[in-house]
């Protein structure tokens, strides 16, 4: 069965500090992968995704990701975060290929919080 | 709003009533999911509705009952629930297979406590 892992529960940083968030997947076929983002008292929202082409994908605010086939991951960086950044990300992966419908299994998420 | 709405915002249900959460998607997506999202817990398939057919379920209780009458619409019928099911219940719609497929659009959620 696939399953999506996020390493990190909960990270604190402070303004302008890199972040990475870490997601690895186990599933042996071709993947569709994703970041979405939740903040506070919001919907889930799509941050970025990769469907094939350029492993390194850029998405809405300053949010990128890089596709590692080889070591089933899909990380989320972002060189300087923001205060506004502040929030619960999800990493998702659907599996590819026929007789797979178009769900998408979540990592348990982690929680971001960025200190002014 | 995200093109998917979901009614009501906010539930409190005792464990001997009958209630049903509703989802409506304007995106002309053909497939439909419900989810339901603890604390510290993964977002967890529930059920996945595609072309109107159920074709997932994933060992979910009886007590929790979907219902897909269109495209447009799902629903999930709840009755005799326990405290534990209190959670977010977030509907999702995508346009399911091939090359028009994007990922997820979401609701944003039903707030359901079981007291």
């Amino acid at each position: 069965a696939q399953s999506v892992s996020q390493h990190n529960h909960h990270v604190i940083l402070s303004e302008a500090a890199s972040l990475e968030l870490g997601c690895n997947y186990s599933y042996g076929g071709t993947v569709n992968l994703f970041w979405y983002v939740q903040y506070p008292g919001q919907h889930l929202q799509l941050l970025l995704k990769y469907f094939s082409g350029d492993p390194l994908v850029k998405g809405i605010k300053g949010f990128e990701a890089e596709f590692i086939k080889s070591k089933f991951s899909f990380n989320l960086r972002k060189p300087s975060v923001q205060w506004s950044d502040t929030a619960e990300y999800f990493c998702a992966v659907n599996a590819r290929g026929s007789g797979n419908t178009g769900k998408l299994i979540f990592g348990q998420g982690t929680t971001l919080q960025v200190k002014p | 709003e995200t093109g998917v709405t979901q009614t009501p915002r906010h539930l409190v249900m005792g464990m001997t009533n009958k209630k049903s959460l509703k989802c409506e998607q304007h995106l002309g997506h053909n497939a439909m999911y419900w989810y339901k999202q603890s604390a510290k817990k993964p977002l967890e398939l529930m059920f996945v509705y595609s072309l109107e057919e159920r074709v997932e379920n994933n060992s979910v209780p009886s007590r929790f009952s979907p219902e897909c009458p269109n495209s447009s619409h799902l629903f999930l019928h709840l009755h005799t629930l326990q405290p534990e099911d209190s959670a977010l219940y977030l509907c999702a719609s995508s346009q399911d297979r091939g090359r028009d497929y994007y990922g997820y659009t979401f609701g944003s959620g039903t707030r359901l406590t079981v007291v």
